[in-house]
Formats: structure tokens, sequence, C-alpha cells
């Protein structure tokens, strides 16, 4: 059973930083592409970001680059968000989700419980 | 942006009613949509994948269709275990996007 474990959300102020980590299992993170998507009350669901399964690989939408990194540990089967600079529009539920591969390729197949990021003062 | 425009954003229904929620896309793409469930604090959960193609587990009164600028999703005889919000999102070009999601409740 893929288990996919957020921790690192809380609240922070206005301009502040977090760090979100997902902890992997039950099957060979360093073979997928890994992503967070977030649920916000003004965007709904909204993909933020991918990391291919060597790294070397990154997207971001326009709204978090340059304020957010994604990176990975795969011989620790994890997976971090850096947030950085951040503003009361990022407050939401930040979940990490794996990317399907082959027919699934580009849908999240698998994703964790989710972690709470609350931006303000 | 590929802008993804569901409707409605709410449905009523009854268990055993067909239910179609439609997904169009502002521009055109082949098969590259994919549906999405969720309850209430709970995380999404894949339905459909490639537009048509069911994810393993999820019972067969879902179905998927559509190419271009529209697709659809069917549940066939709702039941309770349904009531929930459905979301579609297209992987065509980045940004990978969602709609807002519909949201099939109680009648």
């Amino acid at each position: 059973q893929v288990q996919l474990v957020e921790s690192g959300g809380g609240l922070v102020e206005p301009g502040g930083s977090l760090r979100l980590s997902c902890a992997a299992s039950e099957f060979t993170f360093g073979d997928y592409y890994m992503s967070w998507i977030r649920q916000t009350p003004g965007k709904g669901l909204e993909w933020i970001s991918y990391i291919s399964s060597s790294g070397f690989s990154i997207y971001y939408i326009d709204s978090v680059k340059g304020r957010f990194t994604i990176s990975r540990d795969n011989a620790k089967n994890s997976l971090f968000l850096q947030m950085d600079s951040l503003r009361a529009a990022d407050t939401g539920i930040y979940y990490c989700a794996r990317v399907g591969v082959g027919d699934r390729w580009a849908s999240f197949d698998h994703w964790g419980r989710g972690a709470l990021v609350t931006v303000s003062s | 942006d590929i802008q993804m425009t569901q409707s409605p954003s709410t449905l009523s229904a009854s268990v055993g009613d067909r239910v179609t929620i439609t997904c169009r896309a502002s521009q055109s793409f082949s098969t590259w949509l994919a549906w999405y469930q969720q309850k209430p604090g709970k995380a999404p959960k894949l339905l459909i994948y490639q537009a048509s193609i069911l994810e393993d587990g999820v019972p067969s009164r879902f179905s998927g269709s559509g190419s271009g600028t529209e697709f659809t999703l069917t549940i066939s005889s709702l039941q309770p275990d349904d009531f929930a919000t459905y979301y579609c999102q297209h992987s065509h070009t980045y940004p990978w996007t969602f709609g807002l999601g519909t949201k099939v409740e109680i009648k």
C-alpha cells in the first residue's frame, strides 16, 4: 500500500518560511516523478511543482517561482518543499502526490493526507 | 494556461440516478485528462486517466469520455459512497490545471 505522509505545516507570518517534507513508503520512490499540489480557498486545487525521478528536471508554476524550491532525497525516500517569502494567498492544504507512469503519466495516482499551511500575522 | 471549466458546480441527485459531469477546456487536446473524487477532509483520489481509463479498484459504474475540448464523467447508478466533489485535471501543456470541481449532493 503506497504511503505518502506530509509534515512541516503550520502558522507563519507573511514573508516567513516553512519547509514541508513528504515521507514515501511501499514503492520504489526513486522511479517516480513527484509533485506538490495545494488546495486553497481562492483557487481550489492547484498543481505547483514537480521534480523528476533523478531530481534533474523541475517545474514550478509562475506564482511560486523564485520563492519555492522542490527537492528530493531518493536514499531517504523523501520529498521536500522549501517555501520562502510566504504570502496570505499561499494559505492552504499542501499535498504530496506521486505522478503516474505510462498511461497514467501526468495524473496523480497517490496522494498524501496533506499539510495545512496558514500564512497570517 | 489552459482553463478547465466544470459544469454544473453543484448537482443534486438521488441514489440510483445517472449523473454526468462536464469539463470543458479552453484549448483542444487529445486525452490528457484525469478525473478525481474528493470527500470532505480527505485527499483527492484518482478515478480515471487518459480521459477514459478506469483506475484500478474504481467501480465500473464510473466512466469517462471525450477529447478535444469537452470531456465527461458519468456515474451510471449513483451510490451512497459517491456523494463527493469531483475534479478534472488536464496535462496537455504546462501548467497542469484542475477544474473548480462539481459537488454531488443528496437530493
